[in-house]
């Protein structure tokens, strides 16, 4: 089992859907959580942090399930920018930060 | 202005050959990183520094050599270069605080490195 498993995708919805992404992990000793957005051939960039309590920033909503051992990143309203692939990243403590394979949305008109 | 930089951009050569990727940070942090990523998009985690000290060293053949000169600095050299060996390759940095948790990694752009 991975320790970071996100479902591939590909997403293909129309703008203004709302679409959410899942992320479970394997060690339940993990710290930290966050999502992070790569568009293509580009450098992965922060999206937002995840934390138990869960966390919105605009259009974005990230939840955190430690019983469960999942992520999730909520978009309402998506635009035709948000198309990009999303990491479902896991800190397990010190340096060690374990990136999920990511997820593609891709967003039409 | 770039916080994290890396040359070259693009880098083609034979299997066989030794090369090298320089990675600066203007940021002033402590922890740099080395990342894989393959042609299936998997973004692996090859090393770490901090302050200059290896911290995380994953399961990469000792062809892969890191060396950080300075906080500012961390170039990954390879030699003998073989065909796996193609992928993009990016260096990252991270800002003080709790041994890296919690703590937002900033990307280079990436280096694509093409063997053939």
């Amino acid at each position: 089992r991975k320790e970071v498993e996100q479902d591939p995708g590909p997403f293909n919805v129309p703008e203004g859907a709302t679409v959410a992404f899942n992320c479970t992990y394997s060690n339940s000793a993990s710290q930290s959580f966050f999502w992070y957005r790569q568009d293509c051939r580009k450098e992965p960039k922060l999206l937002m942090s995840v934390y138990s309590s869960g966390n919105e920033d605009g259009r974005f909503t990230a939840q955190l399930n430690r019983a469960s051992q999942y992520i999730s990143l909520l978009i309402r309203d998506s635009k035709l920018s948000d198309s990009a692939t999303y990491l479902c990243v896991v800190n397990k403590g010190g340096f060690k930060t374990i990136f999920g394979a990511g997820t593609r949305l891709f967003v039409k008109a | 202005d770039t916080a994290v930089s890396q040359t070259p951009k693009y880098l083609v050569t034979q299997m066989g050959n030794d090369k090298s990727i320089k990675c600066e940070q203007n940021l002033g942090h402590d922890t740099m990183y080395w990342y894989k990523q393959d042609s299936k998009k998997f973004l692996k985690i090859m090393f770490s520094y901090n302050n200059k000290e290896l911290i995380i060293n994953e399961t990469v053949p000792n062809r892969f050599s890191p060396k950080s000169p300075d906080k500012a600095h961390l170039n990954l050299h390879i030699n003998s270069l073989e065909l796996g060996d193609s992928a993009v390759y990016f260096c990252a940095s991270s800002p003080p605080g709790l041994a890296g948790s919690y703590n937002e990694q900033f990307f280079g752009p990436g280096t694509r490195l093409t063997v053939l």
